[in-house]
């Protein structure tokens, strides 16, 4: 069974830009998670869709947004990019809905914002 | 809001015992395990769905108590692979959000 996947796996943008990043999430799962990961404040919550419906968004700023298709691709939009998004984004699929079941990461978007 | 992990980090050498501890302030549904070794995504250790709950594989194994809205992940007589960071994740009943704690960074050393 194929893994969670991501693309791009580097990105570098100026600030003021936006971006879009994709995930694919295991075949069979319709749960996708987003997360950013910067260090020294481990993995944060930016949203999770279900069955193309956004469940659960966490504490960013509207900038932040995101899409679930049909297949359970998700894409996640940022734009006017600032410098404190630079960070890895992971996203995360499940068979079932947050919280019940484990999750499987994928390796990552490293978006750099100059 | 974000459980609290601690220690912060750990050293260890092969064969000692660790335990790390995740708390809550909100009463919890669930909580997950994951271990992140650098430059590579975070890989499920185990979920705790029950208060009480014990669950372990190898020499890993996790505890959940309900009451006190905290769990603890054992990690016995280490091996080099144990080294990473290791996160806990909690879902609230209130929130059916994941979070995760900023992270135990463990190291093990021959």
């Amino acid at each position: 069974k194929a893994g969670v996947t991501q693309t791009p796996r580097y990105l570098i943008k100026t600030r003021g830009q936006q971006v879009t990043l994709s995930c694919s999430p295991i075949s069979g799962h319709r749960s996708v998670s987003w997360y950013q990961q910067t260090p020294g404040q481990g993995l944060q919550f930016l949203f999770e869709y279900f069955s193309e419906t956004q469940r659960n968004k966490g504490n960013f700023p509207g900038r932040f947004s995101g899409r679930q298709f049909s297949n359970s691709r998700s894409e996640m939009n940022v734009s006017t990019l600032e410098l404190g998004d630079s960070a890895l984004y992971l996203c995360a699929s499940s068979s079932a809905r947050t919280g019940g079941d484990e999750q499987f990461f994928g390796p990552g978007t490293r978006l750099t914002v100059l | 809001q974000q459980p609290v992990q601690s220690p912060q980090a750990v050293i260890l050498r092969e064969g000692e015992d660790a335990v790390i501890n995740c708390s809550s302030s909100k009463a919890l549904y669930s909580v997950h395990w994951y271990r992140q070794k650098h430059g590579e995504a975070p890989v499920f250790l185990m979920i705790l769905l029950k208060g009480g709950e014990q669950k372990g594989h190898d020499k890993i194994s996790a505890s959940f108590n309900e009451k006190k809205q905290q769990s603890s992940l054992y990690l016995t007589a280490s091996q080099l692979s144990y080294s990473g960071t290791y996160f806990c994740g909690t879902v609230s009943y209130n929130t059916d959000k994941l979070i995760f704690g900023t992270g135990t960074r463990l190291q093990v050393f021959p």
